[in-house]
C-alpha cells in the first residue's frame, strides 16, 4: 500500500521548459490537491479535484494546469517554467466531507535556472 | 492576508519538558483544524486534529487546545523528546465538502538532549 506517489523526487528545469508533475494514490480518496511549499511561507495550495472531470483553483494557481481523468491520478503541467516556480511541491488526498486529515506525497523539489 | 498565523518561527526546548506551540486564525468559518509534522526532504504527517465544538484532543504525547473566542489553538508535546524536532504546521478548513485546508507557515522545533 504506497498510500502517495510522488515523480520525480527532484528535477531540474530551464526556464520556458514544460514538465509535469505526477501524483499517482492508492487510497481511494475522491479528494486530490496540490500545494507548494516555499521558505517561509507555508503550504499554498495551487489546484484541487473532488473527483475524476472536476477541478478547481486553489490560492495561487497561475502557471499551473491539471486534469483528473481517473480516481488514482492527478498530475500537475507547468507549461512554461519561470524561476518563481522553483519551490517544493507536494501532492496531498483525502476523503470529501471537509473534517478529515489529508495525506501527502513526498514531494517534488523543482528548479528553474 | 493570512488567515492562520503561527507567529513563532522557532522553538527551542529542552528535552522531557513540555513543548508549546500556537496558532491564530481570522476565519470564524473555520471548524476543523490539524497539525502536521515534516521533516526534511518528506511529506507532512499527520499529527492530531480538533474539532470546533469540542476544546481539547488528546492523543498520546500530544494535546491540541481550541479557543475558539480567541480564534487561538495550541499544541502541547509533553514529554519532548529529541524526535520531536521538525517543522510543525497548524491547518484549518472551513469544512466544505472541498475540505481544503489553509496552512500557517509552519513552527521549526528543537528538542535538545
Amino acid at each position: 500500500n504506497a498510500g502517495v506517489t510522488q515523480t520525480p523526487k527532484f528535477q531540474v528545469l530551464k526556464t520556458g521548459q514544460s514538465m509535469t508533475l505526477q501524483c499517482a494514490q492508492d487510497m481511494n480518496h475522491e479528494y486530490m490537491s496540490w500545494y507548494r511549499q516555499d521558505p517561509g511561507m507555508g503550504l499554498r495550495l495551487i489546484h484541487y479535484s473532488v473527483g475524476a472531470g472536476i477541478t478547481d483553483q486553489g490560492e495561487v494557481p497561475n502557471g499551473y494546469n491539471v486534469s483528473r481523468s481517473t480516481t488514482e491520478d492527478f498530475p500537475l503541467r507547468l507549461l512554461s517554467a519561470a524561476p518563481s516556480q522553483t519551490s517544493v511541491y507536494f501532492c496531498a488526498t483525502s476523503r470529501l466531507g471537509g473534517n478529515t486529515e489529508a495525506f501527502f506525497g513526498q514531494g517534488t523539489r523543482l528548479t528553474v535556472v | 492576508d493570512q488567515q492562520v498565523k503561527q507567529n513563532s518561527p522557532s522553538l527551542s526546548v529542552q528535552e522531557g519538558r513540555i513543548s508549546i506551540l500556537n496558532c491564530d486564525y481570522t476565519n470564524s468559518m473555520f471548524d476543523y483544524f490539524l497539525w502536521y509534522k515534516k521533516y526534511p526532504a518528506e511529506g507532512p504527517t499527520f499529527l492530531i486534529s480538533i474539532s470546533s465544538i469540542k476544546d481539547k484532543n488528546e492523543d498520546g504525547r500530544f494535546t491540541v487546545f481550541l479557543n475558539k473566542s480567541a480564534k487561538h489553538l495550541s499544541l502541547h508535546i509533553v514529554p519532548s523528546q529529541p524526535g520531536d524536532s521538525a517543522v510543525y504546521f497548524c491547518a484549518a478548513s472551513d469544512g466544505g465538502s472541498q475540505g481544503n485546508l489553509i496552512f500557517g507557515k509552519g513552527t521549526k522545533l528543537s528538542v535538545k538532549p
